[in-house]
């Protein structure tokens, strides 16, 4: 498996309140992403970023931010966070973007819901 | 936008069946496919996946097929077992990585 940490695993949270997820990697890939996982609609991309304090938006975005100071760290911050937001969150990196065969890997998940 | 159709949400096949999974991508640029096995409460995990210039791609009892005409590629399992059930995701990347929504795959026993 790749080097993924995500953290915290699990939280429980008040709606209102913000929320930060942290990805940790230890690929030294450039690329890194922030998915959300609901029934029904698979993995969708929230924010990715493909170097240090270079991010962009995905289809899902509404809500959230993200911010990465090293290569290593992935932040995604939800300012205040709403019962929409409960949801499965993966961290995934790649080596390299747009590249045919880049492959995405997937960190453990983290599993947020908002009360 | 682009979009990738997962046609399936659940399939259910007897053990030692095959077990088919089709998904239809919209983006003309895209040019790599990859397949996710993702087991209960575990990560998506690479299984499979295939370039736009090959028509196919086999690894032990799992293949991929590619049409590019059509725009679909497909996953195919045979001999499956009780352990080749979860939700499987595909995948077409062009500018972006587009996930479909999963097939969930019963083996039944």
């Amino acid at each position: 498996d790749a080097g993924i940490t995500q953290s915290p695993r699990h939280k429980v949270t008040e709606t209102g309140t913000p929320v930060t997820l942290r990805c940790h990697q230890t690929e030294n890939h450039r690329y890194m992403y922030w998915y959300r996982q609901d029934p029904g609609h698979g993995l969708r991309l929230i924010h990715y970023s493909y170097g240090v304090k270079d991010t962009d938006k995905g289809e899902v975005s509404d809500g959230y931010s993200v911010s990465r100071s090293k290569t290593e760290d992935f932040l995604l911050t939800l300012e205040s966070a709403t019962s929409s937001q409960t949801s499965v969150y993966f961290c995934a990196i790649s080596e390299s973007g747009r590249s045919s065969g880049n492959t995405i890997y997937f960190g453990e998940g983290s599993w947020l819901t908002v009360v | 936008g682009e979009n990738v159709e997962q046609h399936l949400s659940t399939l259910s096949v007897q053990e030692g069946d095959s077990a088919v999974i089709k998904c239809t991508y919209s983006d003309s640029a895209s040019n790599y496919f990859p397949w996710y096995k993702q087991e209960l409460g575990k990560r998506p995990q690479l299984i499979i996946d295939i370039r736009s210039n090959v028509g196919e791609k086999k690894d032990q009892r799992i293949a991929v097929t590619l049409n590019k005409t059509a725009k679909h590629f497909s996953l195919h399992i045979t001999e499956t077992q009780p352990e080749d059930s979860a939700v499987y995701f595909c995948a077409a990347r062009g500018f972006k990585t587009i996930f479909g929504a999963g097939t969930r795959l019963f083996v039944k026993a």
